[in-house]
C-alpha cells in the first residue's frame, strides 16, 4: 500500500521569509510525486511534479522540491514567501499504473505581513 | 497545458431537489474522470471513476444511486447529487489524467449548498 504523509498541518511564515512544508511518503514501487496548492473554494493546481528525472524539480510561482529516496521524502520549498502563497498545499503520490493520486491531509501556509 | 473546466461553480438548491454538475476537458480527450469531495480544511476524498461508455466506479461507502455518474463523451462527464440533502453540502472536484500521464488536471471546484 501506498501512502502520503504531510506533517505539519499549519506552516506560519512571515512575508520574505523561507517556506518549508513537508512531504514524506510510502511506496513500493518508483513513484511520481505532485504538489498542488488550492486556493479557497478553487480547485487544485500543479505546482510541480517528479516523474524519476531530476532529483531536484523547479515549479511555478518560486516552488521547488527535492526528491530523496533515502529519506523517503519530497519538501516543497520556496526561498521567499509572499503573501499569495498563502494557501493549502497537497502533496500527491502516483505511480504503479494508477491514474488515482493519493493524497497528503494537506498543509495550510499562513503568510503574516 | 490541459485544461479542465466545472459547471456550475456553485449552487444553491431546496431539500428533496436534483442538481447536476458538468466536468469539460477543454483541450484534451478524458476516457476516465475523477470525481472528489471535499469537506472544510480535509484532503479530497475520491467518490468515484467516470468512464467514458461504460459504467462509472464508485468507492467503497459512496451511494450509486444517490451520486449519479454519466460520461457521455471523451470530454464531458456528470455528477447528479439525487434528492439532495443538506448534509450533501459540499465541495465538489473532478479531475482527468493527462493523455499517456499519472498528472490530474483539476476542475476549479463547484460548491454545493443543500438548504
Amino acid at each position: 500500500a501506498q501512502s502520503v504523509t504531510q506533517l505539519d498541518s499549519h506552516v506560519s511564515v512571515s512575508e520574505g521569509t523561507p517556506v518549508l512544508l513537508r512531504c514524506n511518503y510510502s511506496s513500493s514501487y518508483s513513484p511520481s510525486l505532485f504538489w498542488y496548492v488550492q486556493h479557497p473554494n478553487k480547485g487544485l493546481q500543479l505546482l510541480l511534479k517528479y516523474t524519476s528525472a531530476a532529483t531536484l524539480v523547479k515549479g511555478i510561482n518560486g516552488f521547488e522540491a527535492e526528491f530523496k529516496k533515502s529519506e523517503t521524502s519530497f519538501h516543497l520549498t520556496k526561498p521567499s514567501a509572499h503573501m499569495s502563497d498563502a494557501a493549502e498545499y497537497f502533496c500527491a503520490l502516483g505511480g504503479g499504473g494508477s491514474y488515482i493520486p493519493t493524497f497528503g491531509r494537506g498543509t495550510s501556509l499562513i503568510v503574516h505581513p | 497545458g490541459a485544461v479542465v473546466s466545472q459547471h456550475p461553480s456553485w449552487v444553491i438548491c431546496k431539500s428533496g431537489t436534483s442538481v447536476k454538475i458538468e466536468c469539460r476537458s477543454l483541450d484534451f480527450q478524458a476516457t476516465t474522470m475523477f470525481w472528489y469531495r471535499q469537506f472544510p480544511k480535509q484532503s479530497l476524498m475520491l467518490m468515484a471513476t467516470s468512464n467514458e461508455g461504460s459504467k462509472a466506479t464508485y468507492e467503497q461507502g459512496v451511494e450509486k444511486d444517490k451520486f449519479l455518474i454519466n460520461h457521455a463523451s471523451l470530454t464531458l462527464s456528470t455528477l447528479t447529487v439525487t434528492s439532495a440533502h443538506p448534509e450533501d453540502s459540499s465541495f465538489y472536484i473532478c479531475s482527468a489524467p493527462g493523455a499517456g500521464t499519472d498528472t490530474q488536471y483539476f476542475g476549479p471546484g463547484t460548491r454545493l449548498t443543500v438548504l
